[in-house]
């Protein structure tokens, strides 16, 4: 049964430091987003790639995140420095062709 | 344009009663219309989906029915059941980009 993998699965963290999210796409699929969920704003989409290529990361706040395949199994998300309002879940999905996306357990980040 | 509503926000239902959740979009290049179910604690999962080339499409208890002039989409579960309750989102997307998710329904089915 493939799943998406995230880890960790929980992180608490203090505001300052570096948060690094990772993820394990389903094998075969080609295309990979990150969204965060937050009560207020529901499901955000934050980037995605295809073909380990970034096609969209204007939902990113640029000045502290940044999203990155270094190969296929593995997509990651970095805050630096990371702030309160950064709390959420995020979850990392992924798909062929972008369209059925199978989602991750997400990964619950709290920053004090 | 890249919104799409949803609504109610939350709903109570009996069980054995149909649960009825309703969407809308602006931008008519969506061509590609999931719903998705997310229960505590867990990740979004696909329920059903459908292309606007067809007005309705059935799985088990789950039926979306599509209004493409009216830019709306709805989601049907009948005979809702208590594990039915759930946090239901429908989303849509053109060609594989645009990916825009409603704000979710929370749906209770009391036993």
């Amino acid at each position: 049964d493939a799943r998406v993998t995230q880890t960790p699965r929980d992180k608490v963290t203090e505001m300052g430091q570096e948060v690094t999210m990772r993820c394990q796409p389903i094998l075969g699929h080609n295309t990979v987003f990150w969204y965060r969920q937050t009560m207020m704003q529901g499901l955000e989409l934050l980037a995605y790639f295809r073909n380990r290529a970034p096609l969209d990361d204007s939902g990113m706040p640029k000045d502290r995140f940044s999203a990155e395949m270094p190969d296929a199994t593995l997509a990651t998300l970095k805050i630096q420095p990371s702030e309160p309002r950064d709390s959420a879940v995020y979850f990392c999905a992924s798909g062929w062709g972008g369209e059925t996306q199978y989602f991750g357990p997400g990964t619950r980040l709290l920053v004090l | 344009q890249q919104q799409v509503k949803q609504s109610p926000q939350s709903l109570i239902v009996q069980k054995g009663g149909i649960s009825i959740i309703n969407c809308a979009y602006e931008n008519t290049a969506f061509d590609y219309f999931p719903w998705y179910q997310q229960f505590p604690g867990k990740g979004p999962a696909l329920l059903i989906a459908i292309r606007p080339d067809v007005s309705e499409k059935k799985e088990g208890r789950f039926t979306i029915s599509f209004n493409k002039s009216a830019k709306q989409f709805s989601l049907h579960i009948m005979d809702s059941q208590p594990g039915d309750s759930a946090t239901y989102f429908c989303a849509a997307n053109n060609y594989g980009q645009n990916f825009v998710f409603g704000p979710g329904t929370r749906l209770s089915v009391l036993p």
